[in-house]
């Protein structure tokens, strides 16, 4: 069974911290990963991962691939209180409309 | 620019009534879909469409009829409504299934099922 798990489930930090979330999948037929930021409504688009070891990268935030060991981390520095939000983690696969989303990681930046 | 758009925000119903979610997009997307929301779960799709005239089933569907008979619409309809399908749920679209190509989200309905 496809399993998109993201870890940590929340996350408190301070303004100016950096901070990593993770995101381990098991799916057949991998075709990309993305990363997504929910606020209060709908889930905006940040990255589209389809290769290993290549860095996206958008301001303060960046993201990177590991096929082989399976997962992706979603970095953001010198966070704001801006920041806060659900990130969520889904993966797109080949021959198959479904794309799997994990359950999301919930940030609170503190000013 | 709408882009895609839901109603209605909010909706409360009894377990037995029916209704229809709104889903509607001005970017001629071909693809649209179906997704509800549920806490600790992430987003499960539950209907989606590459086209007018087609639909398919996506990892949750039981208790969902969907149809397209426009490229801009696509309605979700629950025949029966049940406290199981309390939920948000968020219609999304994007020009095609390619993987590059972003899934723009409607704002949400919250539904609850009493």
């Amino acid at each position: 069974e496809d399993k998109v798990v993201q870890s940590p489930l929340s996350l408190v930090v301070h303004e100016g911290d950096t901070v990593t979330l993770n995101c381990s999948y098991e799916v057949t037929n991998f075709r990309s990963l993305l990363w997504y930021k929910q606020e209060k409504k709908a889930p905006t688009f940040l990255f589209m991962l389809t290769s290993s070891g290549i860095e996206k990268k958008s301001g303060r935030l960046s993201s990177i691939l590991d096929k082989k060991e399976l997962f992706s981390i979603l970095n953001i520095t010198a966070t704001q209180t801006g920041d806060s939000a659900v990130y969520l983690c889904a993966v797109d696969k080949y021959n198959n409309n479904d794309m799997r989303f994990g359950a999301g990681t919930r940030l609170t930046v503190k000013p | 620019n709408a882009g895609v758009t839901q109603t209605p925000k909010f909706q409360v119903l009894k377990t037995g009534q029916s209704m229809t979610l709104q889903c509607a997009q001005d970017m001629n997307h071909e693809y649209m879909s179906w997704y509800r929301q549920d806490p600790g779960m992430g987003l499960r799709l539950i209907h989606y469409s590459v086209g007018a005239g087609i639909t398919d089933q996506g990892e949750v569907p039981n208790g969902y009829n969907v149809s397209r008979s426009t490229t801009e619409d696509f309605p979700l309809r629950l025949l029966s409504a049940a406290p199981s399908q309390t939920s948000v749920y968020f219609c999304a679209s994007s020009y095609s299934q390619r993987p590059d190509e972003k899934l723009f989200f409607g704002s949400g309905t919250q539904l609850s099922v009493l």
